[in-house]
């Protein structure tokens, strides 16, 4: 089993749509939790990192369960420039490496 | 502010051959990663440096894997010799306080023939 857990998609929504992604993650001990988000060949960038009080950046809103160990991120309006891979990253904490799901792909269409 | 600088952007190289990577990290940033993507996989983990020095390498592969950050600076990675399985995209990352997330460099294309 894969210590962070995504749903590859592809998400296929029309431009103006509402969509979720869900993330798992096992390790309890966790402590710092993201969404990057990664362009078709090219670098992560982060998005916005996650808290337990739940946090919103215009259309963006991310959410975490620490009881169910599970992260959220909800895309309002979806635009045409939110087709990308949405990648849930956690941190260990105490040893400072991320830890990458596989990535949720999105397709926003007119 | 520029941003982390990764060199080369792409390498074709043939089995058994030496290549090294370089990571320029953003000014000031103590903290230097490197992660590597293999095709179809998840982003992983190699190394962490703490200014000059390792902070974990658990995620190193073996080896014929060599990083170093001299003057706690730039970094290198060295892969000798390149094997098939090498092939990938090799992110460099740094950050000041981690909690506050990486910022990545453009990554370097691997492709061992």
């Amino acid at each position: 089993r894969k210590e962070v857990e995504q749903d590859p998609g592809p998400f296929n929504v029309p431009e103006g749509a509402t969509v979720a992604f869900n993330c798992t993650y096992s390790n309890s001990a966790s402590q710092s939790f993201f969404w990057y988000r990664q362009d078709c060949r090219k670098e992560p960038k982060l998005l916005m990192s996650v808290y337990s009080s739940g946090n919103e950046d215009g259309r963006f809103t991310a959410q975490l369960n620490r009881a169910s160990q599970y992260i959220s991120l909800l895309i309002r309006d979806s635009k045409l420039s939110d087709s990308a891979t949405y990648l849930c990253v956690v941190n260990r904490g105490g040893f400072q490496k991320l830890v990458f799901g596989t990535g949720t792909r999105l397709l926003v269409s007119p | 502010e520029a941003g982390v600088t990764q060199f080369p952007s792409h390498s074709v190289i043939e089995k058994g051959q030496t290549v090294t990577l370089r990571c320029d990290p953003i000014s000031g940033h103590d903290n230097l990663y490197w992660y590597r993507r293999v095709m179809g996989k998840e982003i992983k983990f190699l190394l962490h440096f703490v200014k000059e020095s390792k902070q974990d390498e658990s995620g190193m592969p073996n080896n014929r894997f060599l990083a170093e950050r001299t003057g706690g600076t730039y970094s290198t990675l060295k892969v000798q010799p390149a094997e098939l399985e090498d092939s990938g995209v090799y992110f460099c990352a740094s950050s000041q306080d981690p909690t506050d997330g990486y910022t990545f460099g453009s990554g370097t294309r691997l492709t061992v023939v």
